[in-house]
């Protein structure tokens, strides 16, 4: 069965400070998708990146970036120069193989809640 | 960009009652997907829609049902509402690849059964 873990359950920083957050993953098929989300105090769920499993290419977007490790099972995000609107619950997700349109249900971590303080 | 819009946006009922939950996916994409979130619990998956057919069924209680129509508008049943069953509720939509979907979420309807 697919298993997210996401071991910090909550982070503060002094704006402008780095963080990273931890996703750690389990899965027994070899075609996989990971998945971020952030969600605001408002309550909606924001995408934020998709990485397929045969594609362990690191991203960077802005003052986001995602290092995807398949050896250590880990698809890390990190947030460079925070800010208070960064101040979210951030959500790694997976889904798994190619079981048909409509199958690639997400299983969520726990969620870590990211606090920026001014 | 048109986003996932879902119906209403609050919902309060009494225990024992029934409500409808509604979703409209951003266009030209033709699967659902629902989801539950308790309070400060993380998204489970309840039920999936492809091409106005069910996919996949997750943990959704007898109680609930759904259906995904022809203009691929969905619609979330629930009966003998409970206590628990108070929460956010989201409808994300994806067009499919074959290769994973990305779901994109909407705002959420938030529940809250008295």
């Amino acid at each position: 069965a697919q298993k997210v873990t996401q071991a910090q359950t909550e982070i503060s920083v002094v704006e402008k400070e780095d963080v990273t957050l931890d996703c750690v993953y389990e899965t027994r098929d070899t075609t996989y998708y990971l998945f971020w989300y952030k969600q605001p105090p408002s309550g909606e769920l924001v995408f934020l990146i998709r990485r397929n499993s045969f594609d362990e290419q690191n991203e960077i977007s802005g003052r986001y970036s995602w290092n995807f490790q398949k050896s250590t099972s880990s698809f890390n995000f990190t947030i460079t120069a925070s800010q208070v609107v960064d101040s979210a619950v951030y959500f790694c997700a997976l889904s798994e193989g190619d079981s048909g349109a409509g199958s690639y249900q997400l299983t969520f971590g726990k969620g870590t809640k990211l606090s920026v303080i001014p | 960009a048109a986003g996932v819009i879902q119906s209403p946006r609050h919902l309060i009922k009494e225990k024992r009652e029934t409500a409808t939950l509604k979703c409209y996916p951003i266009p030209r994409h033709d699967t659902v997907y629902w989801y539950q979130q308790g309070p400060g619990q993380d998204p489970q998956f309840l039920i999936s829609f492809y091409e106005k057919m069910q996919s996949d069924k997750g943990s959704i209680p007898d109680r609930f049902s759904a259906q995904q129509f022809s203009d691929y508008h969905s619609e979330l049943n629930m009966s003998s509402l409970e206590l628990g069953d108070s929460a956010l509720y989201f409808c994300a939509s994806s067009s499919t690849s074959g290769s994973g979907d990305t779901q994109y979420f909407g705002p959420g309807t938030r529940l809250t059964v008295l």
